[in-house]
Protein backbone atom coordinates (compact mmCIF):
# COMPACT_ATOMS: atom_id res chain seq x y z
CA UNK A 1 0.00 0.00 0.00
CA UNK A 2 0.67 3.97 -0.70
CA UNK A 3 2.17 5.45 1.93
CA UNK A 4 1.66 8.92 0.71
CA UNK A 5 -1.18 9.34 -1.29
CA UNK A 6 -1.98 12.64 -3.26
CA UNK A 7 -4.53 11.95 -5.77
CA UNK A 8 -5.39 15.64 -7.43
CA UNK A 9 -3.59 15.45 -10.84
CA UNK A 10 -3.48 19.32 -11.01
CA UNK A 11 -5.03 22.13 -9.42
CA UNK A 12 -5.95 25.57 -10.47
CA UNK A 13 -6.76 28.34 -8.16
CA UNK A 14 -7.37 32.39 -8.95
CA UNK A 15 -4.75 34.93 -7.32
CA UNK A 16 -5.57 35.83 -4.26
CA UNK A 17 -8.08 32.86 -3.56
CA UNK A 18 -7.29 30.24 -0.88
CA UNK A 19 -6.50 26.59 -2.22
CA UNK A 20 -6.23 23.13 0.19
CA UNK A 21 -4.33 20.08 -1.12
CA UNK A 22 -5.00 16.96 -0.63
CA UNK A 23 -2.47 14.12 1.42
CA UNK A 24 -3.50 11.27 2.98
CA UNK A 25 -0.84 9.00 4.75
CA UNK A 26 -0.71 5.14 6.22
CA UNK A 27 1.45 4.30 8.78
CA UNK A 28 1.26 1.93 11.96
CA UNK A 29 3.45 4.00 13.73
CA UNK A 30 2.75 5.90 16.93
CA UNK A 31 5.48 8.94 16.01
CA UNK A 32 6.01 10.37 12.52
CA UNK A 33 6.20 13.70 10.91
CA UNK A 34 4.39 15.03 7.80
CA UNK A 35 6.25 17.58 5.62
CA UNK A 36 4.81 19.36 2.78
CA UNK A 37 7.83 20.65 0.12
CA UNK A 38 7.42 23.05 -3.13
CA UNK A 39 8.79 22.39 -5.90
CA UNK A 40 9.07 25.31 -8.47
CA UNK A 41 10.52 24.45 -12.13
CA UNK A 42 13.92 25.32 -11.33
CA UNK A 43 13.91 22.15 -8.92
CA UNK A 44 15.24 23.00 -5.61
CA UNK A 45 12.43 21.46 -3.03
CA UNK A 46 11.45 23.91 -0.92
CA UNK A 47 10.27 23.19 2.79
CA UNK A 48 7.00 25.16 3.38
CA UNK A 49 5.40 23.38 6.89
CA UNK A 50 5.95 20.15 9.41
CA UNK A 51 3.43 18.43 11.71
CA UNK A 52 4.55 16.25 14.36
CA UNK A 53 2.37 13.27 14.92
CA UNK A 54 1.76 14.22 18.66
CA UNK A 55 1.62 18.35 18.07
CA UNK A 56 -2.21 18.72 19.37
CA UNK A 57 -2.46 21.87 16.67
CA UNK A 58 -2.55 22.66 13.21
CA UNK A 59 0.83 23.80 11.80
CA UNK A 60 0.90 27.20 10.16
CA UNK A 61 3.59 28.99 8.55
CA UNK A 62 2.68 32.15 7.33
CA UNK A 63 0.06 31.74 4.11
CA UNK A 64 0.66 27.77 4.37
CA UNK A 65 -1.21 25.73 7.29
CA UNK A 66 -1.60 22.39 7.65
CA UNK A 67 -5.28 20.63 8.10
CA UNK A 68 -4.02 17.49 10.14
CA UNK A 69 -6.63 15.49 10.78
CA UNK A 70 -4.95 11.44 12.50
CA UNK A 71 -7.95 9.89 12.80
CA UNK A 72 -8.40 10.28 8.83
CA UNK A 73 -4.50 10.14 8.68
CA UNK A 74 -4.79 13.11 6.28
CA UNK A 75 -2.60 15.89 6.31
CA UNK A 76 -4.21 19.07 3.89
CA UNK A 77 -1.98 21.90 2.98
CA UNK A 78 -4.27 25.21 2.70
CA UNK A 79 -2.83 27.73 0.88
CA UNK A 80 -4.46 31.56 1.66
CA UNK A 81 -4.77 34.19 -0.35
CA UNK A 82 -2.68 32.56 -4.11
CA UNK A 83 0.11 34.27 -5.57
CA UNK A 84 1.62 33.95 -8.66
CA UNK A 85 4.88 32.56 -7.64
CA UNK A 86 2.74 29.96 -5.62
CA UNK A 87 2.50 27.95 -9.44
CA UNK A 88 5.10 24.64 -8.57
CA UNK A 89 4.70 21.13 -7.87
CA UNK A 90 3.75 20.32 -3.67
CA UNK A 91 4.65 17.14 -2.58
CA UNK A 92 3.47 15.69 1.19
CA UNK A 93 6.07 13.65 2.47
CA UNK A 94 6.19 11.06 5.91
CA UNK A 95 8.99 10.05 7.40
CA UNK A 96 8.34 7.77 10.19
CA UNK A 97 10.40 7.39 14.08
CA UNK A 98 13.53 6.69 13.23
CA UNK A 99 15.11 3.40 14.94
CA UNK A 100 18.78 3.59 16.66
CA UNK A 101 19.88 2.07 12.98
CA UNK A 102 18.54 4.13 11.14
CA UNK A 103 16.38 2.23 9.25
CA UNK A 104 12.80 4.29 8.65
CA UNK A 105 15.38 7.42 8.02
CA UNK A 106 13.74 8.10 4.92
CA UNK A 107 11.37 10.49 3.71
CA UNK A 108 8.29 8.91 1.49
CA UNK A 109 6.67 11.14 -0.70
CA UNK A 110 3.72 11.11 -2.97
CA UNK A 111 3.55 11.91 -6.20
CA UNK A 112 3.01 15.21 -5.78
CA UNK A 113 0.52 17.92 -7.26
CA UNK A 114 1.20 20.80 -10.09
CA UNK A 115 -0.58 23.68 -8.68
CA UNK A 116 -1.15 26.68 -11.45
CA UNK A 117 -2.48 30.23 -9.94
CA UNK A 118 -4.78 32.55 -12.39
CA UNK A 119 -3.87 36.02 -12.73
CA UNK B 1 23.17 31.98 2.46
CA UNK B 2 23.18 28.57 0.99
CA UNK B 3 23.05 26.14 3.06
CA UNK B 4 23.06 22.80 0.98
CA UNK B 5 25.04 23.89 -2.06
CA UNK B 6 25.03 20.85 -5.59
CA UNK B 7 27.90 21.32 -8.20
CA UNK B 8 26.83 21.62 -11.15
CA UNK B 9 23.74 22.57 -11.36
CA UNK B 10 23.71 21.29 -14.81
CA UNK B 11 25.64 18.44 -16.19
CA UNK B 12 25.81 16.79 -19.47
CA UNK B 13 27.84 13.38 -20.16
CA UNK B 14 28.36 10.53 -22.36
CA UNK B 15 26.48 7.39 -22.41
CA UNK B 16 29.04 4.98 -20.40
CA UNK B 17 31.60 7.59 -19.18
CA UNK B 18 32.30 8.03 -15.41
CA UNK B 19 30.58 11.22 -13.91
CA UNK B 20 30.74 12.73 -9.84
CA UNK B 21 28.12 15.21 -8.88
CA UNK B 22 28.62 17.00 -5.84
CA UNK B 23 26.72 18.16 -2.49
CA UNK B 24 28.13 19.93 0.20
CA UNK B 25 26.47 21.62 3.61
CA UNK B 26 27.14 24.73 5.69
CA UNK B 27 24.63 22.96 8.62
CA UNK B 28 26.75 20.76 10.10
CA UNK B 29 24.57 18.56 9.62
CA UNK B 30 24.81 14.30 10.40
CA UNK B 31 22.74 13.14 7.84
CA UNK B 32 23.19 13.33 3.90
CA UNK B 33 21.19 11.85 1.42
CA UNK B 34 21.03 11.35 -2.48
CA UNK B 35 17.71 11.10 -4.42
CA UNK B 36 17.21 10.48 -8.29
CA UNK B 37 14.13 12.16 -9.43
CA UNK B 38 12.78 11.77 -13.18
CA UNK B 39 10.68 14.10 -14.28
CA UNK B 40 7.01 14.35 -13.09
CA UNK B 41 7.69 11.91 -10.30
CA UNK B 42 8.59 11.93 -6.85
CA UNK B 43 12.34 11.96 -5.33
CA UNK B 44 13.65 8.53 -4.87
CA UNK B 45 16.14 7.96 -2.09
CA UNK B 46 19.46 6.36 -3.76
CA UNK B 47 21.38 6.38 -0.14
CA UNK B 48 22.18 8.16 2.73
CA UNK B 49 25.07 8.70 5.13
CA UNK B 50 24.65 9.08 8.98
CA UNK B 51 27.99 10.36 9.82
CA UNK B 52 30.62 7.86 8.27
CA UNK B 53 27.77 4.88 7.92
CA UNK B 54 26.84 4.23 4.58
CA UNK B 55 23.24 2.95 3.84
CA UNK B 56 22.19 1.92 0.78
CA UNK B 57 18.51 1.78 -0.82
CA UNK B 58 17.81 -2.15 -1.63
CA UNK B 59 16.78 -0.96 -4.70
CA UNK B 60 19.68 1.08 -6.04
CA UNK B 61 21.65 0.02 -8.92
CA UNK B 62 25.14 -1.07 -8.44
CA UNK B 63 25.82 1.77 -11.16
CA UNK B 64 25.49 4.42 -8.11
CA UNK B 65 27.80 5.05 -5.32
CA UNK B 66 28.67 7.36 -2.96
CA UNK B 67 31.54 8.92 -0.76
CA UNK B 68 31.36 11.26 2.01
CA UNK B 69 34.91 12.20 3.20
CA UNK B 70 33.96 14.51 5.64
CA UNK B 71 31.01 15.79 7.44
CA UNK B 72 30.34 18.92 4.99
CA UNK B 73 30.71 16.87 1.98
CA UNK B 74 28.83 14.04 -0.10
CA UNK B 75 29.46 12.81 -3.60
CA UNK B 76 27.57 10.66 -5.83
CA UNK B 77 29.29 8.48 -8.60
CA UNK B 78 27.60 7.41 -11.30
CA UNK B 79 29.90 4.52 -12.64
CA UNK B 80 28.75 4.09 -15.98
CA UNK B 81 25.72 6.12 -16.78
CA UNK B 82 22.97 4.85 -19.02
CA UNK B 83 20.19 7.42 -20.80
CA UNK B 84 18.26 6.37 -18.40
CA UNK B 85 20.26 8.12 -15.12
CA UNK B 86 19.25 11.23 -17.00
CA UNK B 87 17.21 12.65 -13.91
CA UNK B 88 17.59 15.39 -11.49
CA UNK B 89 19.63 14.44 -8.38
CA UNK B 90 18.89 16.05 -4.90
CA UNK B 91 21.16 16.17 -2.50
CA UNK B 92 19.55 16.86 1.26
CA UNK B 93 20.69 16.96 4.75
CA UNK B 94 19.28 16.76 8.20
CA UNK B 95 20.18 17.46 11.48
CA UNK B 96 20.16 13.30 12.89
CA UNK B 97 18.26 9.96 13.43
CA UNK B 98 17.80 9.86 17.01
CA UNK B 99 15.20 7.79 18.21
CA UNK B 100 12.39 9.28 18.96
CA UNK B 101 12.67 12.30 16.76
CA UNK B 102 11.71 13.35 13.07
CA UNK B 103 14.01 16.12 11.57
CA UNK B 104 13.36 17.99 8.39
CA UNK B 105 15.28 17.83 5.41
CA UNK B 106 17.50 20.72 3.69
CA UNK B 107 17.75 20.17 0.10
CA UNK B 108 20.04 21.38 -2.19
CA UNK B 109 19.46 23.03 -5.71
CA UNK B 110 19.44 20.08 -7.51
CA UNK B 111 21.83 18.68 -10.41
CA UNK B 112 20.41 18.24 -13.83
CA UNK B 113 22.10 15.07 -15.37
CA UNK B 114 21.82 14.85 -19.49
CA UNK B 115 23.65 11.88 -20.52
CA UNK B 116 24.29 11.78 -24.30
Amino acid sequence: AQKITQTQPGMFVQEKEAVTLDCTYDTSDPSYGLFWYKQPSSGEMIFLIYQGSYDQQNATEGRYSLNFQKARKSANLVISASQLGDSAMYFCAMREEASPTGANSKLTFGKGITLSVRP
Amino acid sequence: DAMVIQNPRYQVTQFGKPVTLSCSQTLNHNVMYWYQQKSSQAPKLLFHYYDKDFNNEADTPDNFQSRRPNTSFCFLDIRSPGLGDAAMYLCATSRDLLWGAVYEQYFGPGTRLTVT
